[in-house]
């Protein structure tokens, strides 16, 4: 089946501590982006890769990092989490840069206490 | 500066009647335009979109939505609502910039009553 994946699908952290959300797609897509979102502020973007080693910044980097060493693999890493990166992500592939149409997968709920 | 706005919050509808979910956008040039559905814990999934063509586009689940340029809205529609509707619905347009973006609405929870 075709499908993007993340894990871990919840998770609750402590300021600081370093964490990383693996995000996964079997559809051979070049390109893949994070959002996160937020009540009151739909989905914004964080990243996006438009192939491998190829990574740039969306809308909201900010205390995010990514790296794509894999067409398939985009995880998205916290290096110092803060309670304002509480949020619920979504990890997103389609299969170009030219492509209208992106698949999403299925959330990670993220808390930083 | 480009934008998608969803006036409403929240939708009820009883069940077996018509729904609308309103989007407007505001983009220079054609827009690229799409409805996602978020169903509980769930990831959004994509239901249609607008490219170039008939206004009316047709979509999963029996979804429709209807592009009008005039008034900038492209509104999703279901002639007859099912309970199993009721989910979190986006609108969201391509960025003109950066084709690689999409800019979504905040989201409007669509709620059908037994």
């Amino acid at each position: 089946e075709a499908q993007v994946t993340q894990n871990p699908r919840y998770l609750i952290t402590v300021t600081g501590k370093k964490l990383t959300v693996t995000c996964s797609q079997n559809m051979n897509h070049e390109y893949m982006s994070w959002y996160r979102q937020d009540p009151g502020l739909g989905l914004r973007q964080i990243y996006y890769s438009m192939n491998v080693e190829v990574t740039d910044k969306g809308d909201v980097p900010e205390g995010y990092k990514v790296s794509r060493k894999e067409k398939r693999n985009f995880p998205l890493i916290l290096e110092s989490p803060s309670p304002n990166q509480t949020s619920l992500y979504f990890c997103a592939s389609k299969q170009s840069r030219a492509a209208e149409t992106q698949y999403f997968g299925p959330g990670t709920r993220l808390l930083v206490l | 500066a480009q934008s998608v706005a969803q006036p409403e919050d929240q939708v009820n509808v009883a069940e077996g009647n018509p729904l609308t979910v309103k989007c407007t956008y505001s983009v220079s040039g054609n827009p690229y335009l799409f409805w996602y559905v978020q169903y509980p814990n769930r990831g959004l999934q994509f239901l249609l979109k607008y490219i170039t063509g008939d206004n009316l586009v047709k979509g999963s689940y029996g979804f429709e939505a209807e592009f009008n340029k005039s008034q900038t809205s492209f509104h999703l529609k279901k002639p007859s609502a099912l309970v199993s509707d009721s989910a979190l619905y986006f609108c969201a347009v391509r960025d003109i910039r950066n084709t690689d973006k999409l800019i979504f609405g905040t989201g409007t929870r669509l709620q059908v009553f037994p």
